[in-house]
C-alpha cells in the first residue's frame, strides 16, 4: 500500500525566504507525482506535475524535484510571499488502477 | 469550462437520513474519485471510477455508495448518515489525455462538499 508523508506538518517563515517542503513516498512504482495547493475552505488547485520519467518541473517561482529511487520530492519555493500562505499537499498516482495517494499536508504561513 | 462541480455546497443531515451528493465534470475525464477530508487524517479515497460503468471502492467505503450512469457524472450516496460521516467530501478527475495528447494526468478537483450528520 502506497504511503505519503510530508515534513514539515507546519511551517511559519517571514516574507522573502526561499523554503523547501519534503514529500516522501514508500512504493516507488509511481505513475507521476503531483504538487496542489488548498486555500481554507476550498477545494485543491494543482501547482505542478512530474512524471515519473522526470526529475523536475518549474512554474514561476516554484519548482517541484522526484527523486523517485529514494522516493522523495521537494517543493522548492522562491522568495515567500504573503499570498503563499495556504496547505500544500502532495500525490502519487500508482497501481494498477490511476489512484492518487495523498500527503496530509505542509500548513504554510508566510508572515510579512 | 466549469471543470468539477459538485452540489451541494452545504448540508445539514439527521443521523439516519439518505442523501446523495452530485459531481459533475465537463472535461470528458475517465477517471472520477471521491475523496473524505477530516483534521489529522489528509484526503482518503472513498470510491472511484475508471469509466463510465465502472465503480470501485478505495480506503474507507463503508457507509456509501456510489454510481457513474454517465460519464460526465459520479453519485455519492449515503444510504443511513451516521455522525462518523461528517466531513467535507471532494470529488475529483482526471484524463490520460488531455486536447488529444497523452498528459500528466493532472487531476482537477470540486470546491468540496461540506456534510454535517446530527
Amino acid at each position: 500500500k502506497q504511503e505519503v508523508t510530508q515534513i514539515p506538518a507546519a511551517l511559519s517563515v517571514p516574507e522573502g525566504e526561499n523554503l523547501v517542503l519534503n514529500c516522501s513516498f514508500t512504493d516507488s512504482a509511481i505513475y507521476n507525482l503531483q504538487w496542489f495547493r488548498q486555500d481554507p475552505g476550498k477545494g485543491l488547485t494543482s501547482l505542478l506535475l512530474i512524471q515519473s520519467s522526470q526529475r523536475e518541473q518549474t512554474s514561476g517561482r516554484l519548482n517541484a524535484s522526484l527523486d523517485k529511487s529514494s522516493g522523495r520530492s521537494t517543493l522548492y519555493i522562491a522568495a515567500s510571499q504573503p499570498g503563499d500562505s495556504a496547505t500544500y499537499l502532495c500525490a502519487v498516482a500508482s497501481g494498477g488502477s490511476y489512484i492518487p495517494t495523498f500527503g496530509r499536508g505542509t500548513s504554510l504561513i508566510v508572515h510579512p | 469550462n466549469a471543470g468539477v462541480t459538485q452540489t451541494p455546497k452545504f448540508r445539514v443531515l439527521k443521523t439516519g437520513q439518505s442523501m446523495t451528493l452530485l459531481c459533475a465534470q465537463d472535461m470528458n475525464h475517465e477517471y472520477m474519485y471521491w475523496y473524505r477530508q477530516d483534521p489529522g487524517m489528509g484526503l482518503r479515497l472513498i470510491h472511484y471510477s475508471v469509466g463510465e460503468g465502472t465503480t470501485a471502492k478505495g480506503e474507507v467505503p463503508d457507509g456509501y455508495n456510489v454510481s457513474r450512469l454517465k460519464k460526465q457524472n459520479f453519485l455519492l450516496g449515503l444510504e443511513s448518515a451516521a455522525p462518523s460521516q461528517t466531513s467535507v467530501y471532494f470529488c475529483a478527475s482526471t484524463s490520460s489525455r488531455d486536447r488529444g495528447y497523452f498528459s500528466g494526468n493532472t487531476i482537477y478537483f470540486g470546491e468540496g462538499s461540506w456534510l454535517t450528520v446530527v
